[in-house]
């Protein structure tokens, strides 16, 4: 199916464990975003990718990892869960030239017990 | 680099009256201004935006209008419906790279 999908939906982790969400987009969109979102805070930038190869932090970047290895994937790593990365996860994706015309995944909601 | 605050935190109202969000921005330069709307359990679906050349823009019961002077543009929803109820963000440009930052959303009941 085309369109941008986010696995898992819900996950449940340990303090210390490592993590990683899936992001995964049919388009060959050349940007993709992870966002954040807490209550009281929207929606933060945690990392992006403007190509193949080429990611940068955003706004809250620490204790993530990102890797774009194919242009359809990318994947956020949570090096060692802590419980303040409890959130919900949003993927967001968008083709270069269209400025800013995100299109998000239904996100995962990650909770760090 | 931009922020973008955004009021109210939660709005309720009866069906059929309208609704406005304000939003607020700090860059001069910035030039794109979105509205996502959040069903639960979904993620943001983009509904309107303004390119900062135009003052108002409207899309059948919505409509967002730009004050570049003051720096706010106002996501405005007319005869409101119980399925217009969820999260609204507004968003601006962020430094480079085709990013956005987000207000911190209103979430919407319109109540039957």
């Amino acid at each position: 199916d085309a369109g941008i999908t986010q696995s898992p939906r819900y996950k449940i982790t340990e303090t210390g464990r490592q993590v990683t969400l899936m992001c995964h987009q049919t388009w060959s969109h050349s940007y993709m975003f992870w966002y954040r979102q807490d209550l009281g805070h929207g929606l933060r930038l945690i990392y992006y990718s403007a190509a193949a190869d080429i990611t940068d932090k955003g706004e809250v970047p620490d204790g993530y990892v990102v890797s774009r290895s194919k242009t359809e994937n990318f994947p956020l790593t949570l090096e060692s869960a802590t419980r303040s990365q409890t959130s919900v996860y949003f993927c967001a994706s968008s083709e270069s030239g269209n400025e800013y015309g995100y299109t998000f995944g239904s996100g995962t909601r990650l909770t760090v017990v | 680099g931009e922020n973008v605050e955004q009021h109210p935190s939660t709005l309720s109202v009866q069906e059929g009256d309208s609704a406005v969000i304000k939003c607020t921005y700090s860059d001069s330069a910035s030039n794109y201004f979105p509205w996502y709307k959040q069903e639960l359990g979904k993620g943001p679906q983009l509904i309107i935006d303004i390119r900062s050349n135009v003052g108002e823009k409207k899309d059948q019961r919505i409509a967002v209008t730009l004050n570049k002077t003051a720096k706010h543009f106002s996501l405005h929803i007319t005869e409101t419906q119980p399925e217009d109820s969820a999260v609204y963000f507004c968003a601006a440009p962020g430094t480079g790279f085709q990013k956005l930052v987000f207000g911190t959303g209103t979430r919407l009941l319109v109540s039957p």
